[in-house]
Formats: structure tokens, C-alpha cells, sequence
């Protein structure tokens, strides 16, 4: 089975700070996607790469980098977080269509 | 501008009878269209994939139907049942798009009752 997992289930933290999520996938999987989910918005993609140390911006990547040093894990860095970030955050992996998702991060930013 | 829409309001069926739901987009050219599940929580998990060359695609209890001319996509669960009950998610991928990037609708949550 494929595993996408991410850092923390839930995350707290205070506006300005640097925050840093995590993805690893165990699939040997090229392309790895960062999403944000908000109600009535739903999925919104944030950067995607497909392949070690290539990123893509997505739709919303304003406020927000990557980093892909190793082809299993995918990092989102929001340099300096701001209430607004607050949100779900989802990561997913593929080799082709199918995406498989992580359980998700809910950030909380106060 | 580009748009990907589908039911916003919540969908409440009795069980056993068949769910349909919508999906609609504008200013797109798809080369393909995913029907994704999600449950309170969780991250979404893939359920089917219809080509713009297909016209309907069926796995087990579900349907889907792919209408490139009225730009829309019907998702049914036949003989629904309570633990059908979740958030469905449609999603496209344009064609050319590298990488496999997908843009989804926002989701229509279906409620199964018994």
C-alpha cells in the first residue's frame, strides 16, 4: 500500500513564526503536490514538483515555498505565517493520475 | 476564467436509492476527470478516473459519465448505503498539464440515511 504521510496531525502557531511541513512517501514516487483546503473552496493547489529539486508554482503560492532535496519528501515553508494560512493542509504523491493523499496538517495560526 | 464547479449544497438520499452528483467546468480542456472520496478528517482517496475519450466508466456500485460537449460529469453511487456517506470531490487535469496536476471542485458532501 501506498503511504503518504505528514509531519503533525495538528499544528499551532503564532503569526510571523517559520513554519515547516513535512510529506514523505514510500512509493518512489516522481511528483509530490501541496494542496490547502478551505470550506467552499475546497482544494486549492499551493506548488507541486516533479522531480528532485524541481518545483512548480501552483495557484496560491504567494506567502509560501518548497523544498525537495530528496525525491521522498516534499517540505512546504511558510516563511512568516499569518492568520490567513490557517487551514488544512494536504500533501499527495503519484507516478501518474492517481493521487494519494497524507491525512492532512490542520494548521492553526493565532 | 476557468471554473470547476458542483453541488454546493449537501446532498440527502434514503438508502438504496441512487446518488447522483454533478460536476461542471468552464474554459477547460480536460484530458481526463477523477472522482475522489472524503471522510471527515482524512485526506481524499482516488475512485475513478474517466479519459475525454470515454463516455461512462463503472466500478462496482459507481458510474461515471463524461460529457465533453456539455462540459459536465455525473458521479452515481447505485444502492446507496450509509457508509457512502462522505464529501465526493471532482477533479480535472488539462491536457498538457505536467507533472499530473490536478484542480478540483470544492466538493459536494452526500448523506445517506437509513
Amino acid at each position: 500500500d501506498v503511504k503518504v504521510t505528514q509531519s503533525s496531525r495538528y499544528l499551532v502557531k503564532r503569526t510571523g513564526e517559520k513554519v515547516f511541513l513535512e510529506c514523505v512517501q514510500d512509493m518512489d514516487h516522481e511528483n509530490m503536490f501541496w494542496y490547502r483546503q478551505d470550506p467552499g473552496l475546497g482544494l486549492r493547489l499551493i506548488y507541486f514538483s516533479y522531480d528532485v529539486k524541481m518545483k512548480e508554482k501552483g495557484d496560491i503560492p504567494e506567502g509560501y515555498s518548497v523544498s525537495r532535496e530528496k525525491k521522498e519528501r516534499f517540505s512546504l515553508i511558510l516563511e512568516s505565517a499569518s492568520t490567513n494560512q490557517t487551514s488544512m493542509y494536504l500533501c499527495a504523491s503519484s507516478s501518474g493520475t492517481e493521487k494519494f493523499f497524507g491525512p492532512g496538517t490542520r494548521l492553526t495560526v493565532l | 476564467s476557468q471554473k470547476i464547479e458542483q453541488n454546493s449544497e449537501a446532498l440527502n438520499i434514503q438508502e438504496g436509492k441512487t446518488a447522483t452528483l454533478t460536476c461542471n467546468y468552464t474554459n477547460y480542456s480536460p484530458a481526463y476527470l477523477q472522482w475522489y472520496r472524503q471522510d471527515p478528517g482524512r485526506g481524499p482517496v482516488f475512485l475513478l478516473l474517466i479519459r475525454e475519450n470515454e463516455k461512462e466508466k463503472r466500478k462496482e456500485r459507481l458510474k461515471v459519465t463524461f460529457d465533453t460537449t456539455l462540459k459536465q460529469s455525473l458521479f452515481h453511487i447505485t444502492a446507496s448505503q450509509p457508509a457512502d456517506s462522505a464529501t465526493y470531490l471532482c477533479a480535472l487535469s488539462s491536457r498538457g498539464n505536467q507533472g499530473g496536476k490536478l484542480i478540483f471542485g470544492q466538493g459536494t458532501e452526500l448523506s445517506v440515511k437509513p
